[in-house]
């Protein structure tokens, strides 16, 4: 079966460092791209950007470049995407995406949701 | 990039047909044939209704049907069923020559009457 499966909830504080993960299988997980996507609380879908884990070549989308850091094990199959320093606005849900179907999101993780607050 | 203009909300009785609208501009949806369409039920992952303007995956009901013309791409649903209920979203790839990205529309919520 073709999935991707992310790492659990998490709650944190500002300040904090955080790196979620996002592991596919049941597919060459390195021939296709993944990206992620923020949904804030009530809102919708927020594209940040995605990684060739092949050869980790990254693209993020303006809003999110030098806010976070999007990063790929090949070796086990597995995207990242990491804080330095959280934000409370850094609350949300957050999904990893792959594209295997041209330019469209055709497999989705189940969402990390990440809960900061003092 | 800004996000493509969806109306927020739209309704119909079952067995009606509703069209969501996605407006973007010549550099996302007008420039390119990769515009996809998602439902996303309350606290579940999206799932890929259309791609490609108007491909559907395998196991998506031929109820949905995707179209582009110039700048705006729709989202018809034709037969409405209670199931159907859920937020849309459009998404459209987007380049320039110093961006490659992708944009997400601003949503629409579906209520079967």
């Amino acid at each position: 079966e073709v999935q991707l499966v992310q790492s659990g909830a998490e709650v944190k504080k500002p300040g904090e460092s955080l790196k979620i993960s996002c592991k596919g299988s049941g597919y060459s997980f390195t021939s296709y791209w993944i990206g992620w996507v923020r949904q804030m609380p009530g809102k919708g879908l927020e594209w940040m950007g995605i990684i060739y884990p092949g050869d980790s070549d990254t693209r993020y989308s303006p809003s999110f470049q030098g806010q976070v850091t999007i990063s790929a094990d090949k070796s086990i199959s597995t995207a990242y995407l990491q804080w330095s320093s959280l934000k409370a606005s850094d609350t949300a849900m957050y999904y990893c995406a792959g594209i295997t179907k041209s330019n469209a999101f055709d497999i989705w993780g189940q969402g990390t949701m990440v809960t900061v607050s003092s | 990039q800004s996000a493509l203009t969806q109306p927020a909300s739209v309704s119909g009785s079952p067995g009606q047909s509703i069209t969501i609208s996605c407006t973007g501009t010549s550099s996302d949806v007008g420039g390119y044939n990769y515009v996809s369409w998602y439902q996303q039920h309350p606290g579940k992952a999206p799932k890929l209704m259309i791609y490609d303007v108007s491909n559907r995956p395998s196991g998506v009901s031929n109820r949905f049907s995707g179209s582009k013309s110039g700048n705006t791409a729709s989202l018809t649903i034709s037969g409405l069923q209670a199931e159907d209920e859920a937020d849309y979203y459009c998404s459209s790839y987007t380049s320039s020559s110093t961006l490659e990205a992708y944009v997400f529309g601003t949503g629409t919520k579906v209520t079967v009457l």
